[in-house]
């Protein structure tokens, strides 16, 4: 079964500075997706960034990064320049390609970041 | 482009009662998925629709069930409600096939009393 890990339930990071949260996953596909979202008070999930596994190239939108070790399976994400609004939870999660089946995302149980001004 | 919406956004029930929440897809999008997510936890799968038919199911009981319609919104049903149903209750869309990056909507609140 695929199972991701998110290991530090809480992190806080100064306000221009910058924070990296940690996820590992297990599967035996090859093949997948890996996804950050992002969960602040309002409770709406919104997509962060994304990373196909076949791409070897880390994913970057603007001050969010990852760092994506496909043998160790870490999808490390990294938050640049912080700003009070990134405060939130943070998840993980996992896709297989859809292959007539579902196309379940498998979460991770949270990371809470707290911003300091 | 209208976003993933659902209603109601709070509602209390009592044990052994039903209940129906609602979800309308983002356009463009023909997959609808039903998350719940338990107080400190991350979201769990309940169920996926795709051309109105279920297309995957986590490991909930069938007294979860859901509904797609033509247009690709969404019902999901809670029978026999119990305390532990207690949670928020995410609808997510996406265009099957390829990276298909689930939108979410902003929930529903379900309390169990």
């Amino acid at each position: 079964a695929q199972t991701v890990t998110q290991s530090q339930p809480e992190m806080s990071v100064q306000e221009a500075e910058t924070v990296t949260l940690s996820c590992t996953y297990d599967t035996s596909e090859s093949d997948y997706y890996l996804f950050w979202y992002k969960q602040p008070p309002s409770r709406q999930m919104i997509l962060v960034i994304r990373q196909e596994a076949y791409k070897q190239q880390n994913a970057t939108e603007n001050r969010f990064s990852v760092n994506f070790q496909k043998a160790a399976k870490s999808f490390s994400l990294k938050i640049s320049d912080s700003q009070l609004g990134d405060a939130a939870m943070y998840f993980c999660a996992y896709r297989i390609p859809s292959q007539g089946g579902s196309e379940k995302l498998v979460f991770g149980k949270g990371t809470k970041l707290t911003v300091n001004p | 482009e209208t976003g993933v919406t659902q209603s109601p956004t709070h509602l209390i029930k009592t044990r052994g009662q039903q209940v129906t929440l609602r979800c309308s897809s983002q356009s463009g999008h023909n997959t609808v998925s039903w998350y719940q997510q338990a107080l400190g936890q991350g979201p769990q799968f309940i169920f996926q629709y795709y051309r109105e038919e279920e297309n995957g199911r986590g490991n909930f009981p069938p007294r979860f069930s859901g509904l797609q319609f033509p247009n690709y919104s969404s019902e999901l049903n809670v029978n026999a409600l119990e305390l532990d149903d207690s949670a928020l209750y995410l609808c997510a869309s996406s265009s099957v096939g390829g990276i298909g990056v689930q939108y979410f909507g902003p929930g529903t609140r379900l309390l169990v009393l």
